[in-house]
């Protein structure tokens, strides 16, 4: 069964930080990962889709990989900004026969201090 | 504006008292699904559904009921809640076919069962 783990569980760093949050799953089999960004009380945000055959994937201050073959994906978040901090999460997709389902690590709550 | 809504947002209820949560996308999406959230075991998903009259169960169905009777509305039905079911649900939609897609978020429903 797939397990996805993000490490840390909570960051806390100050204003203009680049800093890596980071995702591990067990199974290789994935069709996609997919980072979201959840702020309290609120829905998930898409942050950045990566597909299984792409190596990363940027959108603006944001920068994720995916090693399919350690079973590791990155979040890089160039200049922090108070405004960054929320949970992040990351899921995987993985497929069996037609279903498709989404697996998602428990997240990284992100501080960032003005 | 593409979105995905949930009705209710929030909810109590009493044990045993049966209820719905609706939900719909307006994207013409075919895979939709429902998701719980709950605090130190991330998202769990509860049903999916592939298309139009094609649901199956995800990795935590105890309890629940679904139905796609139309592509725009996957609505959860708990027939007789209980304690254990009080939870943030999400409900999310991506487009179909084979290729992993970017799936969208409702914003949640906070239900509480006494």
């Amino acid at each position: 069964k797939q397990e996805v783990t993000q490490i840390p569980a909570a960051l806390s760093v100050p204003e203009g930080e680049n800093l890596v949050l980071n995702c591990s799953f067990t199974d290789s089999a994935i069709y996609n990962l997919q980072w979201f960004r959840q702020d309290p009380g609120k829905g998930l945000t898409s942050l950045l889709l990566i597909q299984s055959s792409q190596r990363e994937q940027t959108s603006g201050r944001l920068n994720a990989s995916l090693d399919k073959s350690s079973g590791r994906s990155t979040l890089y978040i160039a200049a922090s900004q108070p405004g960054d901090s929320a949970t992040y999460l990351c899921a995987v997709g993985i497929s069996s026969g037609s279903a498709r389902q989404l697996t998602f690590g428990s997240g990284t709550q992100l501080t960032v201090l003005p | 504006e593409a979105q995905v809504t949930q009705n209710p947002r929030y909810l109590i209820t009493v044990t045993g008292k049966k209820l719905t949560v609706t939900c719909s996308q307006n994207m013409n999406h075919e895979y939709m699904s429902w998701y719980r959230q709950d605090p130190g075991l991330g998202l769990r998903q509860i049903y999916y559904s592939m298309n139009v009259e094609v649901t199956d169960k995800g990795d935590v169905p105890e309890g629940y009921k679904v139905s796609r009777k139309e592509k725009r509305n996957f609505p959860l039905i708990l027939e007789s809640p209980s304690p254990n079911q009080t939870s943030l649900y999400f409900c999310a939609s991506s487009q179909g076919g084979a290729r992993g897609h970017e799936q969208y978020f409702g914003p949640g429903t906070r239900l509480t069962v006494t």
